[in-house]
């Protein structure tokens, strides 16, 4: 069964810091990762999406990696601001084994960009 | 650009109510999807529909039961709602994995808030 972990769960750091969130997943077999972002109340924006045939993928101020064979994705975000300050959360897209296919997603990483 | 609606945004029922959620979207994809959110629990998939007259079980599919009335829109139905339904509920569409655009990004609706009391 895939399992997506996102560790901290919570992240506080101060306005202009560069910043790493992490996620894993346990088996390798994805078509995709992509990240979200939540604000409170709010539903799920897209921020990246990287193949799984990729190494990374840029938008702006944002930055996520992806090495398939370890399980591992970061997302990087540089000269964080207040207005970063949300819940983001990883999920990868699979098949299961009754042809179907879903997004498996961590609990999510709540950042606070402090001032 | 609507993209994905949800109808509606927040709903009380009491235990034994039933009820419908709406969602529909605007951007021709095939697959549809719908999730529930808890807190602690994260996102769980509750149903999936690869295209018009399909549908799959996901994770948490007890209680519940869905209807693709055609390519843009996927219903959630609470037969007799309990207090264990008490969650976020979440739309989500995208082009399905081996269609031209198979790496699509699923977009969300913004979620219809429910309460059983």
């Amino acid at each position: 069964k895939q399992e997506v972990t996102q560790i901290p769960a919570a992240l506080s750091v101060p306005e202009g810091e560069n910043l790493v969130l992490n996620c894993s997943f346990t088996d390798s077999a994805i078509y995709n990762l992509q990240w979200f972002r939540q604000d409170p109340g709010k539903g799920l924006t897209s921020l990246l999406l990287i193949q799984s045939s990729q190494r990374e993928q840029t938008s702006g101020r944002l930055n996520a990696s992806l090495d398939k064979s370890s399980g591992r994705s970061t997302l990087y975000i540089a000269a964080s601001q207040p207005g970063d300050s949300a819940t983001y959360l990883c999920a990868v897209r699979l098949i299961t084994q009754g042809g179907s296919e879903k997004l498996v997603f961590g609990k999510g990483t709540k950042l606070t960009v402090n001032p | 650009n609507a993209g994905v609606t949800q109808t509606p945004k927040f709903q009380v029922l009491k235990t034994g109510q039933s009820m419908t959620l709406q969602c529909a979207q605007d951007m021709n994809h095939n697959s549809m999807y719908w999730y529930r959110q808890d807190p602690g629990m994260g996102l769980r998939l509750i149903y999936y529909s690869a295209s018009e007259g399909t549908t799959d079980k996901g994770e948490v599919p007890n209680g519940y039961n869905v209807s693709r009335l055609n390519k843009r829109e996927f219903s959630l139905r609470l037969e007799s709602a309990a207090p264990s339904q008490t969650s976020v509920y979440f739309c989500a569409s995208s082009h399905p994995i081996g269609a031209t655009q198979y790496n699509s990004p699923l977009h969300f609706g913004n979620g219809t808030r429910l309460t059983v009391t």
